[in-house]
């Protein structure tokens, strides 16, 4: 079955950091790929997404490069800020609607000033 | 702002009685919805796929009396969890698929914190 593998947090940078947060996949078909954002004390939200291989998927200065060759869509930021501190979850639909997602366990992100 | 939306945000409730989370579509109809459970310091386990006017299709391992959904009308899921007992704490978070969004992407609600005595 699909699965998603995340990189073991937590993560704590200084402000202005560079961030990559790891993520791998394996599916059976060509999924969309996904990073949701959990800010403290609120919902999962979409940061960014990708649909095929070699797409790239950028939002607040966060890029992720779907690549199909090493099956992966790592995040990364070239300077972080203390408001993205959250928990930052990798995710992937096989493709189609209504496709359920399957998410990685998720990784916490914090950002002292 | 949000467009799916859940209640209540945090309940407890005493061993043994039955809680409902309620889940709404704000601005859109929604045929599908998820039910996601999510462990501390854990992954969003998928529970259940809610699908409007017919039953819900359980993951495997899910107990299907204990976790009773209902998707009664094309803006509202609900999940009763009957029975609670403590290991039933958790926080739950439901989602929906939009109309026409055919990339897979889904809105979560803010999520439900049950907390069984």
């Amino acid at each position: 079955g699909d699965s998603v593998t995340q990189m073991e947090g937590p993560v704590t940078l200084s402000e202005e950091a560079f961030l990559t947060i790891n993520c791998t996949y394996t599916a059976t078909g060509y999924p969309s790929l996904f990073w949701y954002v959990q800010y403290p004390g609120e919902g999962l939200q979409l940061l960014l997404k990708a649909t095929k291989a070699d797409d790239k998927g950028s939002n607040k200065g966060f890029e992720a490069t779907y690549r199909k060759e090493t099956t992966s869509f790592h995040l990364e930021k070239g300077s972080v800020q203390v408001s993205d501190s959250a928990v930052y979850f990798c995710a992937l639909s096989e493709s189609g609607a209504n496709s359920k997602l399957t998410f990685g366990k998720g990784i916490t992100l914090s950002v002292r000033p | 702002g949000a467009v799916v939306s859940q209640h209540p945000s945090r309940v407890i409730c005493k061993s043994g009685t039955s809680v409902k989370i309620e889940c709404r579509s704000l601005d859109f109809q929604a045929t599908t919805m998820f039910w996601y459970r999510q462990f501390p310091k854990q992954s969003l386990m998928l529970m259940a796929t809610s699908n409007e006017g017919s039953k819900a299709t359980y993951e495997q391992g899910v107990e299907k009396d204990k976790f009773l959904i209902n998707h009664a009308s094309l803006t509202l899921s609900t999940l009763t969890v009957t029975s609670a007992h403590p290991e039933d704490s958790s926080f739950y978070i439901c989602s929906a698929s939009r109309p026409g969004w055919n990339t897979g992407e889904l809105f979560f609600g803010e999520g439900s914190r049950l907390t069984v005595l």
